[in-house]
């Protein structure tokens, strides 16, 4: 089992849909949880923490599942400006950050 | 600066030559992580710093590749003889504290091997 594990996709939607990724880990252990958002031949830049009770920031959600170690993202109402790839990072140990490869997401007019 | 700086932001190579990456963190940031990213792959976990802690090597490929970092300050990532599947974009990233805090990365170099 991979430490990080995302479906590639892509994911393809209409404007206004709503979508959801999800990110399996395999260290029970992991105590911190991201999700960043990385454009065509650009740098990957911080979407959003992870919380343990779950966390939304305007039209994004994220969740964690200790009990079957996964995070999810849910994006609501989705915008053409949401398409992009999205990772999942977890920490494997104190200075290992693990990136999952990532889900691409097209978001279609 | 603002943001995690990288030079150069493209290097064309020769096979078997040397070449030098160059990361200027986020002033303060104790934490420094050197990824690589091959076309349209994730990103791979090369070496890591944190303050004058010794580095964390485990992610690096080969001997051909070595990094420095002085105290807090800038990094050079070092690959010697460089070989076509060293071609990538490497990344680097730093981070107030290891671990539990987000990444800033900077634009990346993007290093093609011909």
């Amino acid at each position: 089992r991979k430490e990080v594990e995302q479906d590639p996709g892509p994911f393809n939607v209409p404007e206004g849909a709503t979508v959801a990724f999800n990110c399996t880990y395999s260290n029970s252990a992991s105590q911190s949880f991201f999700w960043y958002r990385q454009d065509c031949r650009k740098e990957p830049k911080l979407l959003m923490s992870v919380y343990s009770s779950g966390n939304e920031d305007g039209r994004f959600t994220a969740q964690l599942n200790r009990a079957s170690q996964y995070i999810s993202l849910l994006i609501r109402d989705s915008k053409l400006s949401d398409s992009a790839t999205y990772l999942c990072v977890v920490n494997m140990g104190p200075n290992d950050m693990r990136f999952g490869a990532g889900t691409r997401l097209t978001v279609k007019p | 600066g603002a943001g995690v700086s990288q030079s150069p932001s493209n290097k064309v190579t020769e096979k078997g030559k040397d070449v030098e990456l160059r990361c200027d963190p986020i002033s303060g940031h104790t934490a420094l992580y050197w990824y690589r990213q091959r076309l349209g792959q994730g990103l791979e976990f090369l070496i890591y710093f944190q303050g004058n802690s010794a580095p964390d090597k485990s992610g690096l490929p080969s001997d051909r590749f070595s990094a420095e970092r002085t105290g807090e300050s800038v990094s050079t990532l070092t690959i010697q003889r460089t070989q076509q599947e060293d071609s990538a974009v490497y990344l680097c990233a730093s981070s107030l504290a290891p671990g539990g805090y987000g990444y800033t990365f900077g634009s990346g170099t993007r290093l093609t091997v011909v």
